[in-house]
């Protein structure tokens, strides 16, 4: 157990549909990164905050879009769901400049 | 833009044997290089990770190379069980970069 949460654990949505994803990070750390992961394929980077701005950004278009609140914990948006968005969904915290990201167990999202 | 390949893509071996997985990336200026288990539908777990000016680090049965001049990492698991059953993944985080880059994983099945 890495001590970061998230939720929900599955989701079903439709084309055109708008969806919130959700992190609860590991207890102090003030960075959490997201990563869309595709099926058969490793995670791709989305975008990183360390206090509650971004700090980095992967090849993702601008309807992804993130929050990172002063508790630290965050959210994935993403507008005008595609089926190519199809995918899991992780969340991983640090503190700042630490080697080790901390993965939390991920969001499986259908888009039918 | 930095690449991440690991071969071979999926791994099958009775139990007691000895493995290794292979890890390639294209640019060599990385911070450092870690290897990641995934179980099916799970998150991440960290399993090691090198710097960039280190050689190689052991944890129990793992141990973990790097050779960054040539852009290639091995992780060898010693004496395989069935509960090493799982998806191997390694990633490298780029000098300067606070984001990973990952491979596709290889897909490890030890035959009790």
């Amino acid at each position: 157990e890495t001590g970061v949460t998230q939720s929900p654990t599955h989701l079903i949505k439709t084309r055109g549909q708008q969806v919130t994803l959700r992190c609860s990070s590991q207890s102090g750390h003030n960075t959490v990164s997201w990563y869309q992961q595709a099926l058969g394929q490793g995670p791709q980077f989305i975008f990183q905050y360390y206090r509650e701005e971004e700090n980095g950004r992967g090849n993702f278009p601008p309807r992804f879009s993130g929050l990172q609140f002063p508790n630290y914990s965050s959210e994935l948006n993403v507008n005008a769901l595609e089926l190519d968005d199809s995918a899991l969904y992780l969340c991983a915290s640090s503190l700042a400049y630490q080697e080790t990201q901390y993965f939390g167990p991920g969001t499986r999202l259908l888009v039918l | 833009k930095q690449e991440v390949t690991q071969i071979p893509a999926a791994l099958s071996v009775p139990e007691g044997e000895n493995l290794v997985l292979n890890c390639s990336f294209t640019d060599s200026a990385i911070y450092n290089l870690q290897w990641f288990r995934q179980d099916p539908g799970k998150g991440l777990t960290s399993l090691l990770l090198i710097q960039s000016s280190q050689r190689e680090q052991t944890s129990g049965r793992l141990n973990a190379s790097l050779d960054k001049s040539s852009g290639r990492s091995t992780l060898y698991i010693a004496a395989s069980q069935p509960g090493d059953s799982a998806t191997y993944l390694c990633a490298v985080r780029p000098n300067g970069a606070n984001n990973l880059f990952f491979g596709t994983g290889t897909r490890l099945t030890v035959i009790p």
